[in-house]
């Protein structure tokens, strides 16, 4: 079973709808996981942590529920510009702080 | 800000030769990694350093080098590079949490 497991979608939805992504985790002793955006073509880069009270940036709201061992984000009022794949990341503080990253699901948002 | 840096970006090599890429951050980051992206894959960690003169194996090692004899500069090396190291690699740099910052990649094609 790998560590981190993502749906790959595609999700296709319109502009303004509100769509939510899980992510499942094996690791029971993991402290700490992320979301990370990545554009086609383009390096990953952080969109936000996650936090076991739950976490909100402005449309974007990442939460963790350990009992299931799954995380998620959920996107409000999507935008085009959010077209991209959301990648779901574990940090293993007990191995040199080595992030595992989920092969990410991908988001594709139209008129 | 030149942030992460990876040379070259583009890269196609025949079976058997050798190469290095170079990764350079200017952020006095402990911690760099080198990544590799396949798609279906996800982000897998090849080798990783917690501070100049030290590396450690990732989850692919086989058939990759590293080296860091600077703190800013991350080497990974392909002794006899094979078609299966076709493929995006990245390089990242951290404190040592769970924000990475990526380089911009080097797609290598072998042949």
């Amino acid at each position: 079973r790998k560590e981190v497991e993502q749906d790959p979608g595609p999700f296709n939805v319109p502009e303004g709808a509100t769509v939510a992504f899980n992510c499942t985790y094996s690791n029971s002793a993991s402290q700490s996981f992320f979301w990370y955006r990545q554009d086609c073509r383009k390096e990953p880069k952080l969109l936000m942590s996650v936090y076991s009270s739950g976490n909100e940036d402005g449309r974007f709201t990442a939460q963790l529920n350990r009992a299931s061992q799954y995380i998620s984000l959920l996107i409000r009022d999507s935008k085009l510009s959010d077209s991209a794949t959301y990648l779901c990341v574990d940090l293993n503080t007990g191995t040199a702080s080595k992030l595992t990253f989920g092969t990410g699901t991908r988001l594709q948002v139209t008129l | 800000n030149a942030g992460v840096t990876q040379t070259p970006k583009f890269r196609v090599l025949k079976t058997g030769q050798s190469m290095t890429l170079l990764c350079a951050q200017d952020m006095n980051h402990e911690y760099m990694y080198w990544y590799r992206q396949d798609p279906g894959m996800g982000l897998r960690l090849i080798h990783y350093s917690v501070g100049e003169g030290t590396t450690a194996k990732g989850e692919v090692p086989d058939g990759y080098n590293v080296s860091r004899l600077k703190k800013q500069n991350f080497l990974l090396g392909l002794e006899s590079a094979a078609p299966s190291q076709t493929s995006v690699y990245f390089c990242a740099s951290s404190w040592g949490g769970g924000e990475l910052f990526f380089g911009e990649g080097s797609r290598l094609t072998v042949l």
